[in-house]
């Protein structure tokens, strides 16, 4: 089975720059999709298809993806910005839409 | 905008059939074609894809796909007459407790632009 993989969590200081990577065999062929959710809501989509940034989210949001490691950049971070991040691929082989585990952001 | 809307019984016997509904409003089902999906969260974890229904404008029919590991107790169906898609997942456990949500895609491989509040759901002995 295809596994994405996210670290647990990433603590970055207001204003400097947070990554927070999602790895998967050869995901830059697929495309990545992150999801932003804060306590007590549903995600939200903060990043689709590797770099499109839906229309309200911040410039400072941001995705690439290449090789086996896809990664959600945030500059400038504010403490607005802590939440969890998932990765989500669709798997043709399994014809499965799969999450990462999730990465929590602390911004202090 | 398309808003979506889950409903259920909050609490479920173990063994039984957990059934939830999901509400579409501000467009109708049968108006494009969408992939309809079911997304849950236990307490504390991330998200699991249930499985997810495409449906193409035909009344009530829809080509379904399922998660591996639940694919023998979950179904996934659409009634386009009340705008609902609904999810039964049967022989329920402890570890079916979670935050149900319904979403929408346009495409298999596309984001899950549009997603229900969620609603919590507890099996209990």
């Amino acid at each position: 089975s295809y596994d994405l993989t996210q670290p647990l969590s990433v603590s970055v200081a207001p204003g400097q720059t947070a990554r927070i990577t999602c790895g998967g065999n050869n995901i830059g062929s697929k495309n990545v999709h992150w999801y932003q959710q804060k306590p007590g809501q549903a995600p939200v989509v903060v990043i689709y298809r590797d770099t499109k940034r839906p229309s309200g989210i911040s410039e400072r949001v941001s995705g690439s993806n290449s090789g086996n490691t896809a990664t959600l950049t945030i500059t400038r971070a504010q403490v607005g910005d802590e939440a969890d991040y998932y990765c989500q691929v669709w798997d043709r082989n399994t014809a499965c839409r799969l999450f990462g585990g999730g990465t929590k952001l602390t911004v202090l | 905008q398309v808003q979506l809307q889950e409903s259920g019984p909050g609490l479920v016997k173990v063994s039984q059939t957990l059934s939830l509904t999901c509400t579409v409003s501000g467009g109708s089902i049968s108006s494009g074609s969408y992939y309809w999906n079911w997304i849950r969260q236990p307490a504390g974890k991330g998200l699991e894809w249930i499985g997810h229904i495409y449906t193409t404008g035909s009344p009530n029919s829809g080509s379904t796909n399922l998660n591996p590991a639940l694919k023998s107790r979950a179904t996934i169906s659409v009634d386009t007459s009340k705008n609902q898609v609904s999810l039964k997942l049967s022989s329920v456990t402890a570890a079916d407790t979670a935050v149900y949500y319904c979403t929408r895609a346009d495409y298999d491989d596309y984001q899950l632009d549009f997603w229900g509040q969620g609603t919590p759901v507890t099996v209990s002995s």
